[in-house]
């Protein structure tokens, strides 16, 4: 069975501030690894989208990362601001492109 | 290009009685999924539609749940009758190409609260 992990689930940090989000999977089966963001009321917008065959994967301020052998992908956010102020969620893609999700970092960046 | 639509974006209902939810994926998209997200819970997939055909509703709740998506196009979820641990925020989403690994775009969700 599927099972993705995200720690922590909330997450309150000063602006300027690095930081990592984690993610872990049970089943290493994967095809990709992506990491979407969720803004109150709005659907899911895609952040990064890692290959199985990747190791990382970078986009402006956001670093993705990706441990098939472990289970495990991280989300790092460099000089973290008030607007990425989100949940950040991590899906596992398997076969047939079906998608299992975590149950989101809630990340706060106070000004 | 537009993205994926949904309505209506909030429905309040009371137990026992029936809604329905619409979708329009983007534009020549193959595939298309309508997934629950229950407050402070990731995504759950309901049903995923190829064309106008079923690839996986195993996680449906047959006895009161319903999708169909006419035409390839289109798609609606239908419960009846609703309980309370219905409410949730139903996302649909759509993806280009038939199966194979993709990224999805979702809609902004329709919120259904049942009291």
């Amino acid at each position: 069975k599927q099972e993705v992990t995200q720690i922590p689930a909330a997450l309150s940090v000063p602006e300027g501030e690095n930081l990592v989000l984690n993610c872990s999977f049970t089943d290493s089966a994967i095809y990709n690894l992506q990491w979407f963001r969720q803004d109150p009321g709005k659907g899911l917008t895609s952040l990064l989208l890692i290959q199985s065959s990747q190791r990382e994967q970078t986009s402006g301020r956001l670093n993705a990362s990706l441990d098939k052998s472990s289970g495990r992908s991280t989300l790092y956010i460099a000089a973290s601001q008030p607007g990425d102020s989100a949940t950040y969620l991590c899906a596992c893609v398997y076969n047939f492109n079906k998608f299992y999700f975590g149950s989101g970092t809630k990340l706060n960046v106070k000004p | 290009e537009a993205g994926v639509a949904q309505s209506p974006r909030y429905k309040i209902i009371e137990k026992r009685q029936s809604v329905a939810f619409w979708c329009n994926p983007i534009s020549g998209h193959a595939t298309l999924y309508w997934y629950q997200q229950i407050l402070g819970q990731g995504p759950k997939l309901l049903i995923q539609f190829q064309n106008n055909g079923v690839v996986d509703d195993s996680q449906l709740p047959k006895d009161r749940f319903s999708a169909e998506r006419l035409k390839g196009v289109d798609s609606t979820l239908k419960i009846q009758p609703a309980k309370l641990e219905d409410s949730a925020v139903y996302l649909c989403a759509s993806s280009p190409r038939r199966g194979g690994p993709d990224t999805q775009y979702f809609g902004p969700g329709t919120r259904l609260t049942v009291l």
